[in-house]
């Protein structure tokens, strides 16, 4: 089955400085792969996906990038905010309706 | 539009005791998934529903555990009886084959 590493556990940045967070996948047949995230006591929310199909995605401050070939993807948050604060999860599955394969987690800590 | 809604938020038992979570998904979302994350851990699959069809059981542990989506609606997910390592976040997320929308979980405590 699949399996889905993340890294780093933890992140410290401060304001206005650049986050990054990678995870690598094993299942070739993986083609979609969300960011989830979630701040304390709240639900999981998706920021932003990218299919297989796709080298790179931008959604404001934040953008995903993946590789193919590596099985590496990657989120990237720049001019970091306070409210950045949370933890990150990056996932991967086969198709949008089929299950998710969570990576552990990243708590992102964005300090003044 | 109403969100993904689990109940209870909290529970603690103890070993022995069953318990009962439920899940009502958003309202047309024919895809229903359960997903637990233990302790610090990943947030890892349980099953998947296609309106009250189990679409993909591999993820439940073992036969303590019983889901159930009668009429294809709300889903309940019946631990019994409940162990110490049953312990964790239990997550609801509903789809209608796009994004899967996260429910904020039942965190089950068992003593």
């Amino acid at each position: 089955g699949e399996n889905v590493e993340q890294h780093p556990s933890t992140l410290s940045v401060q304001e206005g400085d650049s986050a990054v967070i990678k995870c690598t996948y094993s299942d070739s047949a993986s083609n979609y792969f969300p960011w989830y995230k979630q701040e304390l006591g709240k639900r999981p929310q998706l920021i932003i996906d990218i299919r297989s199909n796709v080298g790179e995605k931008k959604d404001q401050r934040i953008a995903v990038t993946l590789n193919k070939t590596a099985k590496h993807f990657s989120l990237h948050i720049t001019e970091t905010q306070p409210e950045d604060s949370a933890v990150y999860f990056c996932a991967a599955s086969d198709g949008t309706a089929s299950k998710l394969t969570f990576g552990t987690g990243t708590r992102l800590q964005v300090t003044l | 539009e109403a969100g993904v809604t689990q109940f209870p938020s909290h529970s603690v038992i103890e070993k022995g005791q069953t318990v009962t979570l439920r899940c009502d998904p958003i309202s047309g979302h024919d895809n229903l998934y359960w997903y637990r994350r233990v302790m610090g851990k990943e947030i890892k699959f349980l099953l998947h529903f296609v309106k009250e069809s189990k679409q993909d059981e591999s993820g439940m542990p073992n036969n303590r555990f019983l889901a159930e989506r009668t009429g294809g609606t709300y889903s309940t997910l019946k631990v019994q009886p409940a162990e110490l390592e049953d312990s964790g976040v239990y997550f609801c997320a509903s789809s209608q084959g796009g994004e899967a929308f996260f429910g904020q979980g039942t965190r089950l405590t068992v003593v």
